[in-house]
């Protein structure tokens, strides 16, 4: 069965450092989406993907995310200059029509 | 996307039917109930969906009122395996970009 794979599985850096968390969708899909779950809190919308754009993002999204799909598989998301408060995990989605399936997701760890 | 309420926490017996209720009472006409469970910090894992009628797959059934304002998510036979939090969301389903709220769902725990 297919499924969306994310690596790393854990990353650990220094506040200030830049970090990329790479997602592989289900080859057939066309919408991506980062989600994030801050340790013991729900799990929160970051950025959906369509069409080599953003379609939507949230409050969260700021100038220091930003998300690319380099080539036919990847999808990734970059956070420029992490902080503390990004330690989180971070869960990959991608649907080809209504439903999402998430990856098994890569937990931050900021220094 | 319309509201849902979910009670915090729920148990059952391994081996008995799990029934866990979600409301969903402002939902309008074109939104599906969704439900997905995260078992400890693993991601997301969808579960079932449906619209109005009641649906059945290899890992549970959804059982939606006639009003559509609230629906029970059923796992026939529950195992260890099946502890898990469980998140019933309501989304529209032509917006496949679309984001998914979640809530903070029921915490099942079932009991050897």
């Amino acid at each position: 069965e297919p499924e969306v794979t994310q690596t790393p599985s854990h990353q650990v850096t220094q506040m200030g450092q830049e970090v990329i968390l790479r997602c592989v969708p289900i080859s057939n899909h066309l919408y991506f989406y980062w989600y994030r779950q801050i340790l013991g809190q729900k799990v929160e919308f970051l950025v959906s993907f369509y069409n080599n754009e953003i379609s939507e993002k949230s409050e969260i999204f700021d100038d220091q995310f930003s998300v690319e799909r380099p080539d036919g598989s990847n999808f990734t998301l970059k956070i420029r200059s992490t902080k503390l408060e990004d330690s989180a995990m971070y869960f990959c989605a991608s649907s080809s029509e209504g439903t999402q399936y998430f990856g098994p997701g890569t937990r931050l760890l900021v220094l | 996307d319309a509201k849902t309420t979910q009670p915090t926490s729920m148990d059952c017996a391994e081996g008995r039917a799990a029934n866990l209720p979600c409301n969903h009472s402002t939902i309008s006409g074109n939104e599906y109930v969704y439900w997905y469970r995260q078992i400890h910090s693993q991601g997301p894992q969808y579960i079932i969906h449906g619209l109005k009628n009641n649906e059945t797959n290899e890992m549970a059934s959804l059982i939606i009122t006639e009003d559509r304002k609230s629906s029970t998510l059923i796992l026939p036979h529950a195992t260890l395996r099946d502890t898990a939090v469980y998140y019933c969301i309501v989304r529209a389903w032509r917006d496949s970009s679309y984001k998914l709220i979640f809530g903070s769902g029921t915490r099942l725990l079932v009991r050897p």
